[in-house]
Protein backbone atom coordinates (compact mmCIF):
# COMPACT_ATOMS: atom_id res chain seq x y z
CA UNK A 1 0.00 0.00 0.00
CA UNK A 2 0.83 3.54 -0.07
CA UNK A 3 3.08 5.14 2.45
CA UNK A 4 3.49 9.11 2.85
CA UNK A 5 6.40 10.62 4.68
CA UNK A 6 6.34 14.01 5.85
CA UNK A 7 8.61 16.41 7.49
CA UNK A 8 9.45 18.80 9.45
CA UNK A 9 7.31 17.67 12.27
CA UNK A 10 7.08 20.54 13.64
CA UNK A 11 8.05 24.04 12.41
CA UNK A 12 8.63 27.96 13.98
CA UNK A 13 8.90 30.56 11.47
CA UNK A 14 8.25 34.50 12.46
CA UNK A 15 5.08 36.04 11.04
CA UNK A 16 6.03 37.22 7.01
CA UNK A 17 8.98 34.22 6.48
CA UNK A 18 8.05 31.50 4.17
CA UNK A 19 7.19 27.62 5.53
CA UNK A 20 7.81 24.94 3.46
CA UNK A 21 6.36 21.23 4.23
CA UNK A 22 8.00 18.16 2.45
CA UNK A 23 6.57 14.72 1.70
CA UNK A 24 7.42 11.79 -0.20
CA UNK A 25 5.05 9.03 -1.32
CA UNK A 26 6.35 5.71 -2.34
CA UNK A 27 3.19 4.32 -4.72
CA UNK A 28 3.93 5.28 -8.37
CA UNK A 29 0.30 4.99 -9.23
CA UNK A 30 -1.02 7.53 -6.89
CA UNK A 31 -2.29 10.44 -8.57
CA UNK A 32 -3.43 13.01 -6.58
CA UNK A 33 -2.18 14.99 -3.46
CA UNK A 34 -4.05 17.14 -1.24
CA UNK A 35 -2.98 18.85 1.76
CA UNK A 36 -5.11 19.41 4.64
CA UNK A 37 -5.15 22.42 7.01
CA UNK A 38 -6.65 21.37 10.89
CA UNK A 39 -7.01 24.22 13.39
CA UNK A 40 -7.50 23.32 17.13
CA UNK A 41 -10.62 21.41 17.97
CA UNK A 42 -11.89 21.37 14.23
CA UNK A 43 -11.84 18.53 11.67
CA UNK A 44 -8.83 18.74 8.67
CA UNK A 45 -9.67 21.41 6.17
CA UNK A 46 -8.64 20.98 2.05
CA UNK A 47 -6.61 24.06 1.61
CA UNK A 48 -5.06 22.89 -2.07
CA UNK A 49 -4.61 20.02 -3.94
CA UNK A 50 -2.41 18.92 -7.14
CA UNK A 51 -2.70 15.84 -9.79
CA UNK A 52 -0.12 13.93 -11.10
CA UNK A 53 -0.47 15.53 -14.66
CA UNK A 54 0.75 19.58 -13.04
CA UNK A 55 3.63 20.59 -11.35
CA UNK A 56 3.07 23.42 -9.82
CA UNK A 57 -0.67 24.93 -8.61
CA UNK A 58 -0.78 28.44 -6.73
CA UNK A 59 -3.61 30.23 -4.48
CA UNK A 60 -2.84 33.10 -3.07
CA UNK A 61 -0.19 32.86 -0.46
CA UNK A 62 0.30 28.85 -0.66
CA UNK A 63 1.42 26.48 -3.35
CA UNK A 64 2.16 23.03 -3.75
CA UNK A 65 4.96 21.39 -5.61
CA UNK A 66 4.99 18.38 -7.40
CA UNK A 67 7.88 16.09 -8.30
CA UNK A 68 6.51 12.70 -9.68
CA UNK A 69 10.32 11.37 -10.54
CA UNK A 70 11.33 11.68 -7.19
CA UNK A 71 7.86 11.16 -5.54
CA UNK A 72 8.26 14.24 -3.77
CA UNK A 73 5.43 17.12 -3.22
CA UNK A 74 5.47 19.73 -1.00
CA UNK A 75 3.63 22.84 0.44
CA UNK A 76 4.88 26.44 0.41
CA UNK A 77 3.16 29.77 2.55
CA UNK A 78 4.69 32.77 1.85
CA UNK A 79 4.52 35.70 4.13
CA UNK A 80 2.90 33.59 6.90
CA UNK A 81 0.27 35.20 9.05
CA UNK A 82 -0.49 34.01 13.32
CA UNK A 83 -3.85 32.66 11.79
CA UNK A 84 -1.66 30.25 9.58
CA UNK A 85 -0.82 28.36 13.17
CA UNK A 86 -2.10 24.53 12.69
CA UNK A 87 -1.08 21.49 12.25
CA UNK A 88 -0.96 20.50 7.90
CA UNK A 89 -1.24 16.96 6.36
CA UNK A 90 -0.36 15.70 2.85
CA UNK A 91 -1.65 12.66 1.48
CA UNK A 92 -1.88 10.95 -1.63
CA UNK A 93 -4.03 8.38 -3.49
CA UNK A 94 -4.51 7.12 -6.67
CA UNK A 95 -7.96 6.06 -6.87
CA UNK A 96 -9.47 4.70 -3.46
CA UNK A 97 -8.28 5.71 -0.26
CA UNK A 98 -6.50 8.84 0.90
CA UNK A 99 -3.37 7.86 2.75
CA UNK A 100 -1.97 10.73 4.86
CA UNK A 101 1.66 11.72 6.72
CA UNK A 102 2.22 12.22 10.15
CA UNK A 103 1.31 16.13 10.21
CA UNK A 104 3.37 19.21 10.82
CA UNK A 105 2.95 21.76 13.38
CA UNK A 106 3.16 24.97 12.28
CA UNK A 107 3.37 28.15 14.82
CA UNK A 108 3.92 31.13 13.59
CA UNK A 109 4.88 33.86 15.99
CA UNK A 110 3.81 37.64 15.66
CA UNK B 1 -25.69 24.00 7.09
CA UNK B 2 -23.05 21.66 7.79
CA UNK B 3 -21.80 19.41 5.34
CA UNK B 4 -20.21 16.69 7.05
CA UNK B 5 -22.01 16.39 10.73
CA UNK B 6 -20.98 14.30 13.29
CA UNK B 7 -22.93 13.83 16.59
CA UNK B 8 -21.63 13.83 19.66
CA UNK B 9 -18.72 16.04 19.39
CA UNK B 10 -17.53 14.55 22.72
CA UNK B 11 -18.14 11.56 24.93
CA UNK B 12 -16.51 10.27 28.09
CA UNK B 13 -17.65 6.67 29.10
CA UNK B 14 -16.80 3.87 30.94
CA UNK B 15 -14.68 0.91 29.92
CA UNK B 16 -16.72 -1.91 29.25
CA UNK B 17 -19.41 0.37 27.90
CA UNK B 18 -20.80 0.20 24.17
CA UNK B 19 -21.73 3.74 22.48
CA UNK B 20 -22.38 5.04 18.86
CA UNK B 21 -20.77 8.17 16.54
CA UNK B 22 -23.21 9.18 14.26
CA UNK B 23 -22.30 10.86 11.12
CA UNK B 24 -24.11 12.44 8.17
CA UNK B 25 -23.38 14.06 5.34
CA UNK B 26 -25.12 16.38 2.90
CA UNK B 27 -23.46 16.74 -0.05
CA UNK B 28 -24.85 14.08 -2.02
CA UNK B 29 -21.17 12.28 -2.03
CA UNK B 30 -21.47 8.23 -3.14
CA UNK B 31 -18.51 7.64 -0.39
CA UNK B 32 -17.64 7.44 2.99
CA UNK B 33 -14.98 7.02 6.07
CA UNK B 34 -14.42 7.03 9.54
CA UNK B 35 -10.68 7.95 10.42
CA UNK B 36 -9.17 7.84 14.04
CA UNK B 37 -6.98 10.08 15.00
CA UNK B 38 -4.25 9.00 17.58
CA UNK B 39 -2.68 11.53 20.50
CA UNK B 40 0.15 12.46 18.09
CA UNK B 41 -2.20 13.53 15.24
CA UNK B 42 -2.32 10.67 13.08
CA UNK B 43 -4.92 10.22 11.23
CA UNK B 44 -5.29 6.29 10.20
CA UNK B 45 -8.35 5.34 8.00
CA UNK B 46 -11.05 2.44 9.79
CA UNK B 47 -13.41 1.81 7.55
CA UNK B 48 -14.85 3.07 4.08
CA UNK B 49 -18.47 2.69 2.72
CA UNK B 50 -19.57 3.50 -1.01
CA UNK B 51 -23.31 3.56 -1.42
CA UNK B 52 -23.72 1.90 1.57
CA UNK B 53 -21.59 -1.26 1.05
CA UNK B 54 -18.17 -1.66 3.04
CA UNK B 55 -15.15 -1.51 0.34
CA UNK B 56 -12.49 -0.68 2.93
CA UNK B 57 -11.67 -2.93 6.72
CA UNK B 58 -8.32 -1.96 7.62
CA UNK B 59 -7.37 -4.18 10.79
CA UNK B 60 -9.42 -2.49 13.50
CA UNK B 61 -10.95 -5.12 15.72
CA UNK B 62 -14.31 -6.75 15.72
CA UNK B 63 -15.97 -4.57 18.48
CA UNK B 64 -15.87 -1.37 15.94
CA UNK B 65 -18.62 -2.20 13.38
CA UNK B 66 -19.84 0.76 10.70
CA UNK B 67 -23.36 0.76 9.60
CA UNK B 68 -24.63 2.82 6.85
CA UNK B 69 -28.67 3.04 6.76
CA UNK B 70 -28.00 5.26 3.52
CA UNK B 71 -25.31 6.67 1.58
CA UNK B 72 -25.94 9.88 3.54
CA UNK B 73 -24.98 8.50 6.73
CA UNK B 74 -22.11 6.21 8.24
CA UNK B 75 -22.62 5.79 11.92
CA UNK B 76 -20.04 3.80 13.95
CA UNK B 77 -20.95 1.72 16.92
CA UNK B 78 -18.55 0.36 19.38
CA UNK B 79 -18.79 -2.60 21.60
CA UNK B 80 -16.46 -3.25 25.30
CA UNK B 81 -15.34 0.18 25.48
CA UNK B 82 -11.24 0.35 25.73
CA UNK B 83 -8.83 2.19 27.44
CA UNK B 84 -7.04 3.00 24.17
CA UNK B 85 -9.50 3.11 22.13
CA UNK B 86 -9.79 7.29 23.38
CA UNK B 87 -8.78 8.87 20.51
CA UNK B 88 -10.52 11.94 18.55
CA UNK B 89 -12.62 9.85 15.59
CA UNK B 90 -13.40 12.10 12.00
CA UNK B 91 -16.33 11.07 9.70
CA UNK B 92 -15.20 12.23 6.30
CA UNK B 93 -17.25 11.96 2.84
CA UNK B 94 -15.70 12.00 -1.37
CA UNK B 95 -17.98 12.55 -4.59
CA UNK B 96 -17.22 10.77 -7.26
CA UNK B 97 -17.55 13.18 -10.26
CA UNK B 98 -15.85 16.50 -8.09
CA UNK B 99 -12.12 15.34 -7.55
CA UNK B 100 -11.02 13.46 -4.66
CA UNK B 101 -10.99 15.80 -1.66
CA UNK B 102 -12.18 14.47 1.53
CA UNK B 103 -14.54 16.78 3.43
CA UNK B 104 -14.12 16.04 6.88
CA UNK B 105 -16.70 16.61 10.14
CA UNK B 106 -15.41 18.20 13.39
CA UNK B 107 -14.60 14.83 14.52
CA UNK B 108 -15.57 12.93 17.99
CA UNK B 109 -13.44 13.37 21.07
CA UNK B 110 -14.19 9.87 22.69
CA UNK B 111 -12.46 9.27 26.18
CA UNK B 112 -12.81 6.27 27.89
CA UNK B 113 -12.32 5.93 31.77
Amino acid sequence: GENVEQHPSTLSVQEGDSAVIKCTYSDSASNYFPWYKQELGKGPQLIIDIRSNVGEKKDQRIAVTLNKTAKHFSLHITETQPEDSAVYFCAASGYSTLTFGKGTMLLVSP
Amino acid sequence: DTAVSQTPKYLVTQMGNDKSIKCEQNLGHDTMYWYKQDSKKFLKIMFSYNNKELIINETVPNRFSPKSPDKAHLNLHINSLELGDSAVYFCASRGSHVGYGYTFGSGTRLTVV
